[in-house]
């Protein structure tokens, strides 16, 4: 069975340029869930959605990042414009929204801002 | 404060022997508990969920304490394939669902 997928793996980007990272949650999952991890930071959730609907988005950083799911196989995070302390490994997860809350996650897409 | 603390390690241990994590969490209303483990380069899996009454999955034993909010996670006989990342990750109920907070996470090395 696919897991989660994410598309691209690896971003090399220049400041202000526009990202958009892709998520393919597993079929039938109905949450998702967008974080990103530094070593900093650890792993930080940015936003996320049940049933398509954005339930808390108070993990995005700024304005300048936006997330949509326009369907339940497939969500986007864009940043726009991309700064040098955007880069991270960006990770996309999926679960079932009720009963156990095992999160599944995605390879993750390594971002750089140059 | 942060939310979910932990150790960062690194925790240097030999082959086979017992090592043991701690975490601490903030809020008391957090409800379930698991510790999830990272592999260099790779996405965070789960090994295993949490109870009051303390559980074990082979080698690995995960401890709760409520009362002092309080989370350890046991491994006995370490083998080098154990070497990886282990998440604290706390999970609570809010309006819109459940949000898993994460522990930055602790590292363990173990050497022949």
């Amino acid at each position: 069975d696919a897991g989660v997928i994410q598309s691209p793996r690896h971003e090399v980007t220049e400041m202000g340029q526009e990202v958009t990272l892709r998520c393919k949650p597993i079929s039938g999952h109905n949450s998702l869930f967008w974080y990103r991890q530094t070593m900093m930071r650890g792993l930080e959730l940015l936003i996320y959605f049940n049933n398509n609907v954005p339930i808390d988005d108070s993990g995005m950083p700024e304005d300048r990042f936006s997330a949509k799911m326009p369907n339940a196989s497939f969500s986007t995070l864009k940043i726009q414009p991309s700064e040098p302390r955007d880069s991270a490994v960006y990770f996309c997860a999926s679960s079932f929204l009720a009963g156990k809350y095992e999160q599944y996650f995605g390879p993750g897409t390594r971002l750089t801002v140059t | 404060r942060k939310e979910v603390e932990q150790d960062p390690g690194p925790f240097n241990v030999p082959e086979g022997a017992t090592v043991a994590f701690n975490c601490t969490y903030s809020n008391s209303a957090s409800q379930s508990f698991f510790w999830y483990r990272q592999d260099c380069r790779k996405e965070p899996k789960l090994l295993m969920s949490v109870y009051s009454s303390g559980n074990e999955d082979g080698r690995f034993t995960a401890q709760l304490n409520r009362a002092s909010q309080y989370i350890s996670l046991l491994i006995r006989d370490s083998k080098l394939s154990d070497s990886a990342t282990y998440l604290c990750v706390v999970n609570r109920v809010t309006g819109g669902g459940n949000k898993l907070t994460f522990g930055t996470g602790t590292q363990l090395k173990v050497e022949l």
